[in-house]
């Protein structure tokens, strides 16, 4: 079965330390994104990628830090500069760049819901 | 810049029809989509419309695209109590393969 998985389901975290929500993809796409969501609010983006070994910030990047080493995997560190960490985290992934008839469709992930103790 | 709107609640009956609407302001959105979130779960590809089309139906959805008024509606038909969830509508440009996300509308279904 191709699918997006995300681990650990639920996270603690005390405040000052770093943690790194896990993000997997058998998909064979290009392009990852991370995206976090707070109660009653959409999706806001944190980091994306279009290929190995490259990324962007998105709108919300300070406090957070990704890498991209190998093309399934999208690990973000959520760093103790992150204020207010406690939130829901999404991982998605794409097809790259499909042109101007392209489908962007994202798959998500399940999510991970991280909490500052 | 790129802009996404909708509703935050909607209230409807079992059994009755939702909608679901939703505004963009880019004019070169290439695909508009929908995406149902159900409590604690990531999102899922509910349904999406290539932006040349002005309807799409499948099964209990049926999308209707106004591109000259950017406006963007979600009808369930014959709404299950399943159907409670959050819906997001999102927008693809033609510039780069992100999406414009709207802050989704929580749909509540009453007895």
């Amino acid at each position: 079965d191709g699918g997006i998985t995300q681990s650990p389901k639920y996270l603690f975290r005390k405040e000052g330390q770093n943690v790194t929500l896990s993000c997997e993809q058998n998909l064979n796409h290009d392009a990852m994104y991370w995206y976090r969501q707070d109660p009653g609010q959409g999706l806001r983006l944190i980091y994306y990628s279009q290929i190995v070994n490259d990324f962007q910030k998105g709108d919300i990047a300070e406090g957070y830090s990704v890498s991209r080493e190998k093309k399934e995997s999208f690990p973000l560190t959520v760093t103790s500069a992150q204020k207010n960490p406690t939130a829901f985290y999404l991982c998605a992934s794409s097809i790259q760049w499909a042109g101007l008839a392209g489908n962007n469709e994202q798959f998500f992930g399940p999510g991970t819901r991280l909490t500052v103790l | 810049g790129e802009d996404v709107e909708q509703s935050l609640f909607l209230s409807v009956r079992e059994g009755d029809s939702s909608v679901i609407n939703c505004t963009y302001t880019d004019s070169s959105s290439t695909y508009l989509y929908w995406y149902k979130q159900e409590p604690g779960a990531g999102l899922q590809l509910l349904t999406y419309i290539f932006s040349n089309m002005d309807m799409k139906q499948d099964q209990r959805l049926t999308v209707l695209l106004n591109k000259k008024d950017k406006h963007l509606s979600l009808r369930i038909a014959d709404t299950q109590t399943g159907d409670s969830a959050i819906y997001f509508c999102a927008e693809s440009l033609d510039s780069n393969y992100q999406l414009i996300w709207g802050a989704g509308t929580k749909l509540i279904i009453k007895p």
